[in-house]
């Protein structure tokens, strides 16, 4: 099976700042990489799809890059509505379709 | 709109069964796959499996390959998993969430239900 892993585990910045989250698959998985937000007690949200390809209805300071094995998570000025925990998950291949153990964004 | 509501919680001793429902409304369910995701207290997104309501193909995670049924009954726009033997380790919130039809779209959730929490307990 294919394993993630994400860093950092948590991290904490200020409203405005840019964030960087990194995800690392075990083998290479293409750009077959999804990125999920999720809050407290809430469903996760997919954000971006394919590595790259941000959702329709998710703000455009979100940004997705990578391929292979090395994956990233901007956020390009962080909003309050931003704090939460981001999880990676591969969708290459066979299940299972992992994901990693999560990144908490925190308030500085 | 599109919307799936879940079963509620449910308090299981070791060894029973459970079988968790997801209504999807919105859509037509044989044209979409259902993925089913669960989240232990305090802990991160495991997938569970994902069946296809199109084609009726399902895919479960190794470990959970004999424990685990996943049905999707087009006639009540309805997605079941049953999970069997069941542990103190299963104790966790339950999520379905629509997805593709097809094994390369499994994993493009775009709507979720609200999560069904599973409470083992002897």
């Amino acid at each position: 099976d294919i394993q993630m892993t994400q860093s950092p585990s948590s991290l904490s910045a200020s409203v405005g700042d840019r964030v960087t989250i990194t995800c690392r698959a075990s083998e290479s998985i293409s750009t077959s990489l999804n990125w999920y937000q999720q809050k407290p007690g809430k469903a996760p949200k997919l954000l971006i799809y394919a590595a790259s390809s941000v959702q329709s209805d998710v703000p455009s300071r979100f940004s997705g890059s990578g391929s292979g094995t090395d994956f990233t998570l901007t956020i390009s000025g962080l909003h309050p509505e931003d704090f939460a925990v981001y999880y990676c998950q591969h969708s290459y291949g066979s299940p299972p379709f992992t994901f990693g153990p999560g990144t908490k964004v925190e308030i500085k | 709109q599109v919307q799936l509501v879940q079963s509620g919680a449910e308090v299981k001793r070791p060894g029973a069964s459970v079988k968790v429902s997801c209504k999807a409304s919105g859509y037509t369910l044989n044209e979409y796959g259902i993925t089913w995701v669960r989240q232990a207290p305090g802990q991160g997104l495991e997938w569970l499996g994902w069946i296809s309501a199109y084609s009726g193909h399902s895919n479960s995670a190794h470990k959970f390959h004999d424990r685990v049924t996943m049905t999707a009954d087009t006639a009540t726009s309805t997605g079941y998993l049953e999970l069997r033997s069941l542990r103190f380790d299963d104790t966790a919130v339950y999520f379905c969430a629509r997805s593709g039809p097809h094994l390369t779209t499994a994993t493009l959730a775009h709507y979720w239900g609200q999560g069904t929490l599973v409470a083992v307990s002897s």
